[in-house]
């Protein structure tokens, strides 16, 4: 089974800051997905980024980052120049490769989650 | 873009009551997931159906029960409820092979 940790229950950043999300993991699986989200008070589930365990580059989008360390089974969320509207509860996720009805494929694991403020 | 449906967006039930989730996946999407997410809590895995099979089944308790139909809509069936059910119900999306999950906006149950 896999298991995600989230070590930072809570963090806050001053508006237009970088700030950075610890996420680890554990899982015997060699294929696999790397997820986080956002979940802003209205409980909305955004994905933010996606990163695939096989490639070596780390994602990217826009003002948000990945840190993906396969050997240490690391995966932290950069967020730079961070507005007011990042704040919300980050969630990352693990999802082992494979196609819709494989057992165990497709479905998410989360983390505890990370309850980010930026403040003004 | 066309987005998860899910119906409906609340609802309140009392203890024992029977309650009816459903979910409209994003057109061309055959694989449903259901996930369960308690008060300042992750979401936790409950079933998933992909082609109107159940793919995959987690801490589901045994007072639930889902489906999936032929327009690939899935239903997420609640008996005897208790005060513990009371949760956001999400319902995700994919196309096979694409690992990329749409949630829907959740239906938030309460239960009384």
């Amino acid at each position: 089974a896999q298991t995600v940790t989230q070590s930072q229950p809570e963090m806050s950043v001053q508006e237009a800051e970088t700030v950075t999300l610890s996420c680890t993991y554990d899982t015997s699986e060699s294929n696999y997905y790397l997820f986080w989200y956002k979940q802003p008070p209205s409980r909305q589930m955004i994905l933010v980024i996606r990163q695939e365990a096989y490639k070596q580059q780390n994602a990217t989008e826009n003002r948000f980052s990945v840190n993906f360390q396969k050997a240490a089974k690391s995966f932290s969320l950069k967020i730079s120049d961070s507005q007011l509207g990042d704040t919300a509860m980050y969630f990352c996720a693990f999802m082992k490769h494979g196609f819709s009805g494989d057992t165990n494929a497709g479905k998410s694991t989360f983390g505890d989650g990370t309850t980010l403020t930026v403040k003004p | 873009a066309a987005g998860v449906i899910q119906s409906p967006r609340h609802l309140i039930k009392e203890k024992r009551e029977t309650a009816t989730l459903k979910c409209y996946p994003i057109p061309r999407h055959d694989t449903v997931y259901w996930y369960q997410q308690g008060p300042g809590q992750d979401p936790q895995f409950l079933i998933s159906f992909y082609e109107k099979m159940q793919s995959d089944k987690g801490s589901i308790p045994d007072r639930f029960s889902a489906q999936q139909f032929s327009d690939y809509h899935s239903e997420l069936n609640m008996s005897s409820l208790e005060l513990g059910d009371s949760a956001l119900y999400f319902c995700a999306s994919s196309h096979r092979g694409t690992h990329e999950q749409y949630f829907g906006p959740g239906t938030r149950l309460t239960v009384t």
